[in-house]
């Protein structure tokens, strides 16, 4: 089982859809969390952490269920710039990072 | 605040050649990572400075890739000999508190 698992994807949505992706890790000692973007042919960029009580940013949502050991992230109002890369990222303490394989969104117009 | 820079952007080897990439972090920050990018994955760490130290380096090859960060500030990441599998972008990372702020890597084509 991989430490990060994501949605497979891609996901292909009409401008203005709402888009949830979904991502699971295996390491119950897990500490923090993040969702990063990357464009195509770009370096990845910090879209948002996220926290246990969620987190919103604008269209996007993040939520945190430690119990299941499961992170979301849910786009509104999807936009052509949100085209993207999406990342689940988890940091399980002394400084490992771990990325999943991540998300393709292609929102149409 | 500058941030991280890295070259070449690209470069195109054989395989069984020598090929070596060079990272600057953000000024001032002490803790450095090489990542590898394999296309359609996420990147993958393959080595952690803190200053002129390794913390970990449980995931590179060792019998093929070697990295150092002699002075503390910019690294050097070599691969010798190169295999068509090496093939990927390799990040090199600065971070800052929980953000890992990336350099625009270097895309390696190995044929």
């Amino acid at each position: 089982r991989k430490e990060v698992e994501q949605d497979p994807g891609p996901f292909n949505v009409p401008e203005g859809a709402t888009v949830a992706f979904n991502c699971t890790y295996s390491n119950s000692a897990s500490q923090s969390f993040f969702w990063y973007r990357q464009d195509c042919r770009k370096e990845p960029k910090l879209l948002m952490s996220v926290y246990s009580s969620g987190n919103e940013d604008g269209r996007f949502t993040a939520q945190l269920n430690r119990a299941s050991q499961y992170i979301s992230l849910l786009i509104r109002d999807s936009k052509l710039s949100d085209s993207a890369t999406y990342l689940c990222v988890v940091n399980t303490g002394g400084f490992k990072t771990i990325f999943g394989a991540g998300t393709r969104l292609f929102v149409k117009a | 605040e500058a941030g991280v820079a890295q070259s070449p952007r690209y470069k195109i080897i054989e395989k069984r050649q020598s090929v070596a990439f060079w990272c600057n972090p953000i000024s001032g920050h002490a803790t450095l990572y090489w990542y590898q990018q394999i296309l359609g994955q996420g990147p993958k760490l393959l080595i952690q400075f803190q200053n002129n130290g390794v913390v970990d380096d449980s995931q590179l090859p060792k019998d093929r890739f070697s990295a150092e960060r002699l002075k503390g500030v910019d690294s050097t990441l070599k691969i010798q000999p190169a295999k068509l599998e090496d093939s990927a972008v390799y990040l090199c990372a600065s971070p800052a508190g929980d953000t890992q702020y990336f350099g625009p890597g270097t895309r390696l084509t190995v044929l």
